[in-house]
Order: C-alpha cells, then sequence, then structure tokens
C-alpha cells in the first residue's frame, strides 16, 4: 500500500512565475484534500475533491490558485502569478468515503518558495 | 466551530524521560481527535486516533493518548522518549467523517535532548 505521493518535494520560484503541484493518492481513496502550512502553524484547508468534483474551496484559495482532479485519481495545484505570501509548505492528504472519512493521510509536502 | 489549543510551543525533555503534550479543544457537538507527528522536512503521519469506544487509545512508537469529555483535553503521552521523537506534534479535531473539517492546532515542537 503506497502513500500519498507529492511532486515536486521542494520548489522555488521568482514572484510572479506560475508554479504547479502534483499529489497521487493513496489507490482506493476517493477523496483528496489540499492543506497549506506555514511556519510555526498547523495546516489549513484549501479544497476537497470527492472523485473528480471539487466540492468544497476555503477563502484561502484566491483566484490565483486553481486545483484540478480530472480523471479522480491524481491532482495539481496551481498557483499563478506567484507572490511572497505563497511561500509555504503544500500538503496533500487523502482519504476513503463513509465512517472512516475522517482519519486523513498526508504526503510528503511540496516546499515552495517565492523569491 | 470547533477549535483547538497547544498550550506548549515547545518542550524539551532528556532522553528516557517521561513526556505529555497539551492538547484542549472546543466544540458544542461531539468530536473525533487525532494526533499527527511532522519529522523535519516531512509530512504529517498519524500517531493515534480517539473515535468512540475506550478513552485511552494507543498509537504508533509507543505513544498513547487519553480523551477527557469533562476537561475537553486530549493529552498524549510517552513513558520513555528517545532522541528519534524529537518533531513537531500537532493534535486535530473534527466533528464528521469530512477531512476538509479538521482544525489542527499550532504545534508542539518535542526536542529531546542526550
Amino acid at each position: 500500500d503506497t502513500g500519498v505521493s507529492q511532486d515536486p518535494r521542494h520548489k522555488i520560484t521568482k514572484r510572479g512565475q506560475n508554479v504547479t503541484f502534483r499529489c497521487d493518492p493513496i489507490s482506493e481513496h476517493n477523496r483528496l484534500y489540499w492543506y497549506r502550512q506555514t511556519l510555526g502553524q498547523g495546516p489549513e484547508f484549501l479544497t476537497y475533491f470527492q472523485n473528480e468534483a471539487q466540492l468544497e474551496k476555503s477563502r484561502l484559495l484566491s483566484d490565483r490558485f486553481s486545483a484540478e482532479r480530472p480523471k479522480g485519481s491524481f491532482s495539481t495545484l496551481e498557483i499563478q502569478r506567484t507572490e511572497q505570501g505563497d511561500s509555504a509548505m503544500y500538503l496533500c492528504a487523502s482519504s476513503r468515503s463513509g465512517p472512516s472519512g475522517n482519519t486523513i493521510y498526508f504526503g510528503e509536502g511540496s516546499w515552495l518558495t517565492v523569491v | 466551530a470547533q477549535s483547538v489549543t497547544q498550550l506548549d510551543s515547545q518542550v524539551p525533555v532528556f532522553e528516557e524521560a517521561p513526556v505529555e503534550l497539551r492538547c484542549n479543544y472546543s466544540s458544542s457537538v461531539s468530536v473525533y481527535l487525532f494526533w499527527y507527528v511532522q519529522y523535519p522536512n516531512q509530512g504529517l503521519q498519524l500517531l493515534l486516533k480517539y473515535l468512540s469506544g475506550s478513552t485511552l487509545v494507543k498509537g504508533i512508537n509507543g505513544f498513547e493518548a487519553e480523551f477527557n469529555k469533562s476537561q475537553t483535553s486530549f493529552h498524549l503521552r510517552k513513558p520513555s522518549v528517545h532522541i528519534s521523537d524529537t518533531a513537531e506534534y500537532f493534535c486535530a479535531v473534527t466533528v464528521d467523517n469530512y477531512g476538509q473539517n479538521f482544525v489542527f492546532g499550532p504545534g508542539t515542537r518535542l526536542s529531546v535532548l542526550p
């Protein structure tokens, strides 16, 4: 049983550039989540998919952020026109639906540094 | 809405000593509680969870936690820590079966000293 995998693990980009992160969830999990974590803080919810449908977005997810899960498997998170305030770790997590849906499993995270 | 408080931002402890990391929550409805551990530059790993039943739950790496509804607490304990336990520990609460409703505490950095 492979865990949640994320790519790339680290990304340094110049302000104004676009970046994209990929997440591959645990294979039998139909729910997928994106969280953001800044230094000294716990993760904050960004968005959530059930299969290919994006069911919820946090107000933290500005218009420059877009997430997709086109076939209900892997997901991408794109940040357009990056700003220094976007520097954070972006965590992907997945879970099953149903009674065990409240146990989420995280990937290793993708660190973004905007310079 | 629920919230989580982790009163100690940093906890230094000597190797082989016991440790307790405190977590208190606020919610108007029944909750599910979790502890996650994050090693440097890594994602979060599930340590243990309380969903229902016995209030004392055991997790990986020798950790355990006790749910106390009257005190709205879910403190994490280990009787003897190792250097490898040095990490950030996050308490989290949710009220349903949906991961987007997780609320995480700010974390406690456990430093185990030789």
